[in-house]
């Protein structure tokens, strides 16, 4: 099915180590975002990127890095997990232009501990 | 700061009756402001948008009205039904850049039967 897909949808790290979050997506999509949700905070802008090989920082970026080397994926580092970056993650894909929405994954949930 | 604050934080309506979510924004440069439904465990989806030349948006039972001088827009969901029960954000793009979405912290609302 045509979509945004995220692994792993759950996972428990300590502090201090390091994971990427894994985002792909079949739909040719220009634009990916990371997002993080937590509670009464809506979502924020991690990182994002219109292309392949071009990132940027979003509202949230500090302790986290991202690259676009295809355009098909674009994953999501911890570099050094805190507990602050408990949280649910979600990365969306869309297009330039007004008239199309972007499609967010499913979301992967962490808990650093 | 909160780029754009939504109310309230949530909401119980009976069934049948109209669901009203409220949003306010600062930053005048925002000309798309979508609204996204999200059910418990799934990301985020697209239901409604508007852009600031229109005061308002119909799209079935899901109203979008649009204040531009107040910088307010608002989501109403007329005949509400219990499979409405979500959290609904409000979010605004600046210059088509449709990959930074802005949200608003979001309204859990519940449609009692």
């Amino acid at each position: 099915n045509a979509g945004v897909t995220q692994t792993p949808k759950f996972q428990v790290l300590k502090t201090g180590q390091s994971m990427t979050l894994q985002c792909a997506q079949d739909m040719n999509h220009e634009y990916m975002s990371w997002y993080r949700q937590d509670p009464g905070m809506g979502l924020r802008l991690i990182h994002y990127s219109v292309g392949a090989g071009i990132t940027d920082q979003g509202e949230v970026p500090n302790g986290y890095n991202v690259s676009r080397s295809t355009t098909e994926d674009f994953p999501l580092r911890l570099l050094s997990a805190a507990p602050s970056q408990t949280s649910v993650y979600f990365c969306a894909s869309g297009k330039d232009g007004f008239d199309y929405g972007y499609t967010f994954g499913s979301g992967t949930r962490l808990t650093v501990v | 700061q909160q780029q754009v604050k939504q109310s309230p934080q949530s909401l119980i309506v009976q069934k049948g009756g109209i669901s009203i979510i409220n949003c306010a924004y600062e930053n005048t440069a925002f000309d798309y402001f979508p609204w996204y439904q999200q059910f418990p465990g799934k990301g985020p989806a697209l239901l409604i948008a508007i852009r600031p030349d229109v005061s308002e948006k119909k799209e079935g039972r899901f109203t979008i009205s649009f204040n531009k001088s107040a910088k307010q827009f608002s989501l109403h969901i007329m005949d509400s039904q219990p499979g409405d029960s979500a959290t609904y954000f409000c979010a605004a793009v600046r210059g088509g850049a449709t990959n930074k979405l802005i949200f608003g912290t979001g309204t859990l609302l519940a449609v009692q039967p």
